[in-house]
Order: C-alpha cells, then structure tokens, then sequence
C-alpha cells in the first residue's frame, strides 16, 4: 500500500540555519503531496502541497517540489525562526480520502 | 477559508467513562469526515473514515463497538469512546475535506486529548 517516510529527528538547528526534512514515498497512484505542520497541543495546519509531478508548494519560506524520478517531497527553508519549532509531517493523499502520514519530525530551533 | 471545529478540546473522566467528541465543518459540506489517532511522539493513525447517512468505514484493528461513529449531518461527526480505559487516553483528530473537490487538502480540526483516569 501507499506509505510515508520521513528523516527521523529530533532536529535542533541555531537560528537562520537552512532546513532539509527528507520525504519519500510510494504510490500505487498519483497523490497530491502535503507538508503539514502541528504546533505544540493543536491540531494539523497545512503548510504547503503540490498535486502533481514537477510542482512547488512554497508558504512562509518553505518550500517542497514533487519528484517523481525520486518519489521525494523534501521540505526546505533557507533561514529558520524559532518560531519554526514544531513537528512537520510528510503526507500524500487522493481526492479528499483519506491520508497517509510520515512518522513527523520535530524541529526546534535555539535562538 | 475552511474550518474544521473540534470539541471539547480536553477531556479529563474517569474509567468506565463514555466520552463524545465532536467534529464539524463551519463553512462547508463535508460528506466524508475521517478520524484519527494520534499517541505521544507518534504520527497520526486513521482510526476510521466517517460517511454521512451510513454506516462508518474502521481501519483494521479498530473495535467499532469501542468507537462509535456517528455522521448524521453534512456537517458533524461524532465520535464516542464507550467504556474508556487508560489505555485509550490518546489525541483524537479529525479532518474534512469539501465535497466534490478533488486534490484538496483535508483541513484538520485541533484535536480533543483525551485523559482517562
């Protein structure tokens, strides 16, 4: 079946460092890809997502292209916050079913 | 933009306790809701795929007589935990997506934690 898989962390990084979160997954299909970002106690907020080969999802500096050739979603940000600290999860869907998720990553980032 | 509410947010009962969380969808119909679970550290696990006017769809694994589903609405589904244990002290979320859109994200409500004593 289709899964996720995602870096394992945690990852600390020092404020205005660049960011890499690796993604891959498999796909019997065509998902759209999505990067979702959970706050400390909250639920999912959609940070970004790209629904076919080729395409960049980019918000709030972050940015992710659909690789096909390399079944990577790879998450990316030139300059972290410390705000930016919170667990990002990987995850492919179809058609507004139900989702598949990586395993998160948390990221905290020291000021 | 699309809201998905969720409450209560917290629930702190006893054992034995039964317990209904609900989940709506403010500003759109939402013929397919899902829930799912979330344990410490861990990614979220779909427990099951809400339908409204039938019957829902439990991942294998998941008791339906333990999680009771019900979707009566274009806009609500509720979820109850009959008879909590500890061991189902968890972090319950759930998601819609608009219907008749394809490709569009689900939109996460906050998430109810879950505390059995």
């Amino acid at each position: 079946g289709d899964s996720v898989t995602q870096m394992e962390g945690p990852v600390t990084l020092s404020e205005e460092a660049f960011l890499t979160i690796n993604c891959t997954y498999t796909a019997t299909g065509y998902p759209s890809l999505f990067w979702y970002v959970q706050y400390p106690g909250e639920g999912l907020q959609l940070l970004l997502k790209a629904t076919k080969a080729d395409d960049k999802g980019s918000n709030k500096g972050f940015e992710a292209t659909y690789r096909k050739e390399t079944t990577s979603f790879h998450l990316e940000k030139g300059s972290v916050q410390v705000s930016d600290s919170a667990v990002y999860f990987c995850a492919l869907g179809y058609n507004n079913n139900d989702m598949r998720f990586g395993a998160g990553t948390r990221l905290t980032v020291k000021p | 933009g699309a809201v998905v509410s969720q409450h209560p947010s917290w629930v702190i009962c006893k054992s034995g306790t039964s317990v209904k969380i609900e989940c709506r969808s403010l500003d759109f119909q939402a013929t397919t809701m899902f829930w799912y679970r979330q344990f410490p550290k861990q990614s979220l696990m779909l427990m099951a795929t809400s339908n409204e006017g039938s019957k829902a769809t439990y991942e294998q694994g998941v008791e339906k007589d333990k999680f009771l589903i019900n979707h009566a609405s274009l806009t609500l589904s509720t979820l109850t935990v009959t008879s909590a244990h500890p061991e189902d002290s968890s972090f319950y979320i759930c998601s819609a997506g608009r219907t008749g859109e394809s490709n569009q994200p689900q939109h996460f409500g906050d998430g109810t934690r879950l505390s059995i004593l």
